[in-house]
């Protein structure tokens, strides 16, 4: 059975820092690009970043981008997500989701599992 | 960047009833990657549909997307109790980037 299972969120003061994790089984890991993505409490669905299977390529929404990084651990089946300077506007639950990829070329289906998501809380 | 905007912002209607939902995009969404999902209270973005048409896994046939290149159609055809949820249209042709709609709340008349 297909698993994401996220941790880490919890509450942080702005200007703090927090790491995400997502651990996945029931796949093979390494054939799948992986990306967070959040939502803020009563509102929409926010891309935040992505990275390829290898972890050699990583993007970013603008509006994290030089805050955020994302990392993977293939070995491990784990996906991260640093997080620092932050912001109230980054509150959210955080998803992790998963997209095949193989050989360089994704698949047709994008995000087909999500995790059940970690909160972040961004307050003083 | 694409932009998509989705109409209505809610829409009320009755189980047995047709739904149709829309999604606009700001620029045509590349190889008509689009994709429909499903969320319910309390509960993580289920994919029902991706390429603007075909079913996910496990989706039942009553629903159907249709549409290309800016304009694109979530539709159910016969509104099952279970189906009342938020849907979010998403393009995903312009990789790395995956724009998300503002959504599409699908209440009960």
């Amino acid at each position: 059975e297909v698993q994401l299972l996220e941790s880490g969120g919890d509450l942080v003061l702005p200007g703090g820092s927090l790491r995400l994790s997502c651990a996945a089984s029931g796949f093979t890991f390494s054939n799948y690009a992986m990306y967070w993505v959040r939502q803020t409490p009563g509102k929409g669905l926010e891309w935040v970043s992505a990275i390829t299977t290898s972890g050699g390529g990583t993007y970013y929404a603008d509006s994290v981008k030089g805050r955020f990084t994302i990392s993977r651990d293939n070995s491990k089946n784990t996906l991260f997500l640093q997080m620092n300077s932050l912001r109230a506007e980054d509150t959210a639950l955080y998803y992790c989701a998963r997209r095949f990829c193989s050989g360089g070329t994704c698949s047709s289906i994008p995000f087909d599992y999500w995790g059940q998501g970690t909160l972040v809380t961004v307050s003083s | 960047e694409i932009v998509l905007t989705q109409s209505p912002g809610t829409l009320s209607l009755s189980p047995g009833e047709r739904a149709t939902l829309s999604c606009r995009a700001s620029q045509s969404v590349s190889s008509n990657y689009l994709a429909w999902y499903q969320q319910k209270p309390g509960q993580a973005p289920r994919l029902l549909i991706y390429g603007a048409s075909s079913r996910a896994t496990g989706i039942p046939d009553r629903f159907s997307g249709s549409g290309s290149g800016t304009d694109f159609t979530l539709t159910i055809s016969r509104l099952e109790p279970e189906d009342f949820a938020v849907y979010y249209c998403q393009d995903y042709g312009n990789s790395p980037l995956y724009t998300f709609g503002q959504g599409t709340k699908l209440e009960i008349k």
